[in-house]
């Protein structure tokens, strides 16, 4: 079974642009979820959709949003880029509850100059 | 705000030795997870534990879970260069959220041979 994909898997864009970051989950999954990492941290939680409704959001500005089709794939949105959006944004794609554990794709590699 | 506090933040040992990795929090979480994550890639889940005290082993890696639920340990004995990464902790299904996972910042291990 494939796992978690995600495109791109690097992007440079320049300051003020916006960017469209897709991912698609594990077969079964209606779980997927957004995070951010920023070079020597870990991942902080953007947001989280379920069966297509958001379920959780996490402390970033509205430049930031999301959405899941019908097929459970999902779309991360980022407006008016800043340099401090510099980042590997990870998709994660889960049964209903985080209980279960979470299976992360290789994360798109986003640069913002 | 829950955090999780992981320590150390970096680890450099000699083959063979042993380590702990400490994850602590002033919250409760319903669930632990542990991941290791290498470089350019999406962090990969090693366990999950749910239940108070619980200790789980996967090969040379020893988990435990705090009775409280709010702090965990990953042990690694006799470690390898093949151990070498950066190691996760994470919180699941703390009060007013289920699919959200706090992570603690890493801790970056190195093993040389």
């Amino acid at each position: 079974d494939a796992g978690v994909t995600q495109s791109p898997t690097h992007l440079i864009k320049t300051r003020g642009q916006q960017v469209t970051l897709r991912c698609s989950p594990i077969s079964g999954h209606k779980s997927v979820s957004w995070y951010q990492q920023v070079l020597g941290q870990g991942p902080q939680f953007i947001f989280q959709y379920y069966e297509k409704e958001e379920r959780g959001r996490g402390n970033f500005p509205d430049r930031f949003s999301a959405r899941q089709f019908p097929n459970y794939s999902s779309e991360l949105n980022v407006n008016a880029l800043l340099l401090g959006d510099s980042a590997l944004y990870l998709c994660a794609s889960s049964l209903p509850t985080a209980n279960y554990g979470y299976t992360f794709g290789s994360g798109t590699r986003l640069t913002v100059v | 705000t829950q955090l999780l506090e992981q320590s150390p933040q970096f680890l450099s040992i000699q083959e063979g030795e042993n380590l702990t990795v400490y994850c602590n929090s002033s919250s409760v979480f319903s669930s632990l997870q542990w991941y290791r994550q290498e470089p350019g890639e999406g962090p990969v889940l090693l366990v999950t534990v749910v239940t108070g005290g619980e200790v789980k082993k996967l090969k040379r890696l020893t988990f435990q879970f705090g009775d409280a639920r709010k702090d965990s340990s990953l042990h690694i004995t006799a470690a390898q260069p093949g151990d070498t990464g950066l190691y996760l902790c994470a919180g699941g299904g703390g009060s007013g959220n289920t699919g959200k996972l706090i992570f603690g910042q890493g801790t970056t291990l190195q093993v040389k041979p």
